[in-house]
């Protein structure tokens, strides 16, 4: 079965630390990647998203992703976290033949220490 | 606000009765999405919309499950003669035609607790 792995489950870090979450999923061909975040009491927002074109990308409040197609990876990136990155962070992807439903992670919690 | 909605956010129904939420998508999009989660996990899908037509349905939408969307705007999902393993947040999204396959506007959930 087509899935998505997000193996830190819990994160914690000081402000101004740099951040870091993976996320890996299982199909070897085209898919489009997506993180949601859930900041506490709010529903899921999109942060970002990857379909084509630059690996790189850029989404709200500072955060990027980089598309590695080799490593079947997907991971999240900010160069200094702030306290209002306290949240619930969610990788998704869309694969193909699955219509238009998200194959969600089981989520990353970030805790961030002022 | 013209973002999803849902209602009710929360319902505590005892076992065994039957319960209906409620999912208003932002305007004029045309795709309706509903999603279970549990404590600790992510969202799981559970049907699509495109209009009235429901397309896809997952295997965790069982019998006692079922969801419609009449005029192509609003959505219902009724779960039937509920058990405590119903207990969950259930997600509605929306998505317009058209758009990045796969982004989807989220609602803030209706909190089923079954006791």
């Amino acid at each position: 079965a087509q899935s998505v792995s997000q193996h830190n489950h819990h994160v914690i870090l000081s402000e101004a630390a740099s951040l870091e979450l993976g996320c890996n999923y299982s199909y070897g061909g085209t898919v489009n990647l997506f993180w949601y975040v859930q900041y506490p009491g709010q529903h899921l927002q999109l942060l970002l998203k990857y379909f084509s074109g630059d690996p790189l990308v850029k989404g709200i409040k500072g955060f990027e992703a980089e598309f590695i197609k080799s490593k079947f990876s997907f991971n999240l990136r900010k160069p200094s976290v702030q306290w209002s990155d306290t949240a619930e962070y969610f990788c998704a992807v869309n694969y193909p033949g699955s219509a238009r439903q998200l194959t969600f992670g089981s989520g990353t919690q970030l805790t961030v220490l002022p | 606000d013209t973002g999803v909605s849902q209602d009710p956010r929360h319902k505590i129904t005892k076992r065994g009765q039957n319960v209906t939420f409620r999912c208003d998508p932002i305007s004029e999009h045309n795709r309706l999405y509903w999603y279970r989660q549990t404590l600790g996990q992510g969202p799981e899908f559970l049907t699509y919309f495109q209009n009235e037509a429901q397309l896809e349905k997952s295997r965790l939408l069982s019998d006692r499950f079922s969801a419609e969307r009449p005029k192509g705007s609003f959505s219902t999902l009724e779960i039937q003669r509920t058990e405590q393993g119903d207990s969950a947040m259930y997600l509605c999204a929306s998505s317009p035609s058209g758009g990045v396959q796969g982004e989807q506007y989220f609602g803030p959930g209706t909190r089923l607790t079954v006791t």
